[in-house]
Parts: C-alpha cells; sequence; structure tokens
C-alpha cells in the first residue's frame, strides 16, 4: 500500500514551452504533497508544499510563476514547468505522507530535459 | 531551522560485511522522526528505517538497524550481511511535529554507499 504514482518518467521539451507532471496517490489521500528538485549526485531541495484546496508554499527562491502547482483533489497534485530553459533541467520527484506515524512515500521521479 | 549532516559523502563495504552511515541533527524540539532512505540507481526513494524520538529503543528492520542517541543528536545506520543491492545513496531525514512548515523533511546531503563483490 501507500503508493504515490508520477508520470511521466522523462520528457524532453522546447525551450519555451510549458510541461506538466503529475503526481497521485493511488490507495491513499493526500491533503498535503511535497515536490522536489534533485540534481546529478545531490541531495533532494524541497521546492514547494502542495495544499489541498488552498494555495502551495514555496521554499525561499523557488519562482512561483515558473513552477506552478495545483492541487485540486486529496489525491491529485499537478506541477506546471512554464516557459522552460535549458537551467530548468533536473529530476522532479513528489511526495506524500500517507498517515502521520508513517514514512513518507515518493514518486518514481521525473526527468525533464529542456532543448 | 533544523539541519541534518551526513559526514561521509562516500563509503565501501565487501559483500557480507557490516558497514555504519553517521547522520547527526540540530533541533530543539523534543519530538520528532528520523528516517533513513535509500535511493538507488533507479533514483525511487525507498524508505529503509524510520525512528521515532520519543521511543528509547533503537529500530530495527531485517539487516538495518540504527544507533538513536538523543542527548548526541545522533542517528546511525547499521547494515549487517551487506548485499550488492544495497549499493546506493543513502539519505538521512528529519521531520518535527511540531506542525505547519515543521511537517516537511529536512534530508542531509547523502552518503553513496559501495558494495564490493
Amino acid at each position: 500500500g501507500a503508493v504515490v504514482s508520477q508520470h511521466p518518467s522523462w520528457v524532453i521539451c522546447k525551450s519555451g514551452t510549458s510541461v506538466k507532471i503529475e503526481c497521485r496517490s493511488l490507495d491513499f489521500q493526500a491533503t498535503t504533497m511535497f515536490w522536489y528538485r534533485q540534481f546529478p549526485k545531490q541531495s533532494l531541495m524541497l521546492m514547494a508544499t502542495s495544499n489541498e484546496g488552498s494555495k502551495a508554499t514555496y521554499e525561499q527562491g523557488v519562482e512561483k510563476d515558473k513552477f506552478l502547482i495545483n492541487h485540486a483533489s486529496l489525491t491529485l497534485s499537478t506541477l506546471t514547468v512554464t516557459s522552460a530553459h535549458p537551467e530548468d533541467s533536473s529530476f522532479y520527484i513528489c511526495s506524500a505522507n500517507p498517515s502521520f506515524n508513517y514514512g513518507y512515500t515518493f514518486g518514481s521521479g521525473t526527468r525533464l530535459t529542456v532543448v | 531551522a533544523q539541519t541534518v549532516t551526513q559526514s561521509q559523502p562516500e563509503m565501501s563495504v565487501q559483500e557480507a560485511e557490516t558497514v555504519t552511515l553517521s547522520c547527526t541533527y540540530d533541533t530543539s524540539e523534543s519530538d520528532y522522526y528520523l528516517f533513513w532512505y535509500k535511493q538507488p540507481p533507479s533514483r525511487q526513494m525507498i524508505l529503509v528505517i524510520r525512528q521515532e524520538a520519543y521511543k528509547q529503543q533503537n529500530a530495527t528492520e531485517n539487516r538495518f538497524s540504527v544507533n538513536f542517541q538523543k542527548a548526541a543528536k545522533s542517528f546511525s545506520l547499521k547494515i549487517s550481511d551487506s548485499q550488492l543491492g544495497d549499493a546506493a545513496m543513502y539519505f538521512c531525514a528529519y521531520r518535527g511535529n511540531s506542525g505547519g512548515s515543521n511537517y516537511k523533511l529536512t534530508f542531509g546531503k547523502g552518503t553513496l554507499l559501495t558494495v564490493n563483490p
């Protein structure tokens, strides 16, 4: 149980276009989801906390208009990278906590390449 | 703000041997959770073990165990009988219980574990 599904696994897009990444909790409801960015051989960097039915909370230094987050239901959060540029190329991971005392469950990640 | 420090960027171990990965953290909270996550080359984050700060007993999951020293703010991971499949990046993580933004995880920089056959 406690599965988080993330799609797509990888995506290549042209500079200037937008890309949407989906994160779904398959067997539990997630009022909160977390979006991370990870560069090669580095740790996970929290970008934002996604809250169902309300605005996301962004970490300092993360551009809200660049990384749009929507959490429209208890099982789905989306991250849209708008007007993507090569420097946005990275590995993006989402996560959710099935219950307070449980360990966080992570999606399989999305490798974004902007050309 | 809470910080998590993993002082060993890389470690190696012989297959079937035991290895210990170090983690220290800084917090002013008394109640919190600590986690070890494994990230193999597939980059899927996998929960290895978790520890609740109010429990004095060290958590154990099969070949994985922790040495939780609350006063010293230390949380090391011991892997016994190391297997080739244990090769991965290991992240130590902290989560406070004070509510609000403290529900987010704070990660260390990771330790890359190599298992030699």
